[in-house]
């Protein structure tokens, strides 16, 4: 099945500056790669995603590159602000008929300071 | 219809006893899904249903655990003789597609 390894678990920013989350996965066949913030006792909410025809894909300071031949996949925050502050959590499905469960990262703990 | 719906939000149950969870996903979402999160890990896949049919199960559920969706609606997760690993949070989700998943608030399990 799916692996999906995800790096760094924690990371601490300084408020404006960027953050970069990475994460890789096993399954060539994988195509859809969405990720997932959650902040302390809520939901996880979906922020951005891409799919394998695509290589990169940005929605105001958020951006997402995929690298198929590589099999990783990052996110990228820039200008980050303290409600950034979350975990993280990138995710793998291959979308294929019926088929279409996630498999997540373990998080990335994202904090920005003042 | 503003989004999945989890009852209960939270569930304290002692050791052995079976518990019952309910998920009320967007009305328009065909495909419905059952995850478990941990303290510090991301939502682990439980099992999937395509309107009333059941159609994946993750290896590493228990016999214990079952899930229904009777008439492709609501689904409901069900847990026997429960134990002190079933703590967890059960976190509901469902798709239009299998693209954009939106995930309920979760129910919180302690088993003591």
């Amino acid at each position: 099945g799916e692996n999906v390894e995800q790096h760094p678990s924690t990371l601490s920013v300084q408020e404006g500056d960027s953050a970069v989350i990475k994460c890789t996965y096993s399954d060539s066949a994988s195509n859809y790669f969405p990720w997932y913030k959650q902040e302390l006792g809520k939901r996880p909410q979906l922020i951005i995603d891409i799919r394998s025809n695509v290589g990169e894909k940005k929605d105001q300071r958020i951006a997402v590159t995929l690298n198929k031949t590589a099999k990783h996949f990052s996110l990228h925050i820039t200008e980050t602000q303290p409600e950034d502050s979350a975990v993280y959590f990138c995710a793998a499905s291959k979308i294929a008929g019926t088929a279409s469960k996630l498999t997540f990262g373990t998080g990335t703990r994202l904090q920005v300071t003042l | 219809d503003t989004g999945v719906s989890q009852n209960p939000r939270h569930k304290i149950t002692k050791r052995g006893q079976n518990v019952t969870f309910r998920c009320d996903p967007i009305s328009e979402h065909n495909r419905l899904y059952w995850y478990r999160q941990t303290l510090g890990q991301g939502p682990e896949f439980l099992t999937y249903f395509q309107n009333e049919a059941q159609l994946e199960k993750s290896r590493l559920l228990s016999d214990r655990f079952s899930a229904e969706r009777p008439k492709g609606s609501f689904s409901t997760l069900e847990i026997q003789r429960t134990e002190q690993g079933d703590s967890a949070m059960y976190l509901c989700a469902s798709s239009p597609a299998g693209y954009g998943y939106t995930f309920g608030s979760g129910t919180r399990l302690t088993v003591v």
